[in-house]
């Protein structure tokens, strides 16, 4: 069955340092997510991407992160600058469609020190 | 906005017995869909039940089934001959179908432990 997976799963790095997450989806799959979960809180959405741009940004996704799909399988989250309270679960996610089940990749452990 | 609410924190269950977790939702939308999806102590987020709010129809998985009380914007899951391997964090989730975005909102969860 196919699966979205994520690299690395557990990613250490210290304040002010860049990260990138990576992601690859579902093969046929158009619609990509990244969700994230600060430890013992809800899952929250951060940014929806469609067609090469992104189709919906939450307020969390600010000017410090950006998505990009630098070809035509991987699917990355940069966090520039990170804060020690960027330390979080990130999840990806995608879908066939807007309104499709969203199936997620087992998530990164970022550890901001 | 959406918003939904799991008010229970944590629930615990004796093997083989039922058990059912509570959701109540906030929209002003009329066609959306509901979801449970289930966390395990790995993390991984899986799905466990879909319903669409134009059914009426409760959905139906196997062992999972869901009570959906449309005008209360309730949404329980309920999980028949529990297992062991049921114990983990249960989320319920929203998602609006009004418009291209799709994005998940979810409660906060509820801790769902299965004693032996």
């Amino acid at each position: 069955e196919p699966e979205v997976t994520q690299t690395p799963s557990h990613q250490v790095t210290q304040m002010g340092q860049e990260v990138i997450l990576r992601c690859v989806p579902i093969s046929n799959h158009l619609y990509f997510y990244w969700y994230r979960q600060i430890l013992g809180q809800k899952v929250e959405f951060l940014v929806s991407f469609y067609n090469n741009e992104i189709s919906e940004k939450s307020e969390i996704f600010d000017d410090q992160f950006s998505v990009e799909r630098p070809d035509g399988s991987n699917f990355t989250l940069k966090i520039r600058s990170t804060k020690l309270e960027d330390s979080a679960m990130y999840f990806c996610a995608s879908s066939l469609g807007p309104g499709e089940e969203q199936y997620f990749g087992p998530g990164t452990r970022l550890t901001v020190t | 906005a959406q918003t939904v609410t799991q008010s229970q924190p944590e629930m615990s269950v004796q093997e083989a017995e039922t058990v059912t977790l509570s959701c109540t939702y906030d929209t002003s939308e009329s066609n959306y869909y509901l979801f449970w999806y289930k966390q395990p102590p790995s993390r991984q987020m899986i799905l466990v039940i879909r319903q669409e709010a134009y059914k009426q129809q409760n959905a139906t998985e196997n062992r999972f089934s869901v009570n959906f009380q449309k005008a209360a914007k309730s949404f329980s899951l309920k999980i028949s001959d529990s297992q062991l391997g049921d114990t983990a964090m249960y989320f319920c989730a929203f998602m609006n179908l009004n418009g291209a975005n799709s994005k998940l909102t979810f409660g906060k969860g509820i801790t769902l432990s299965v004693r032996p």
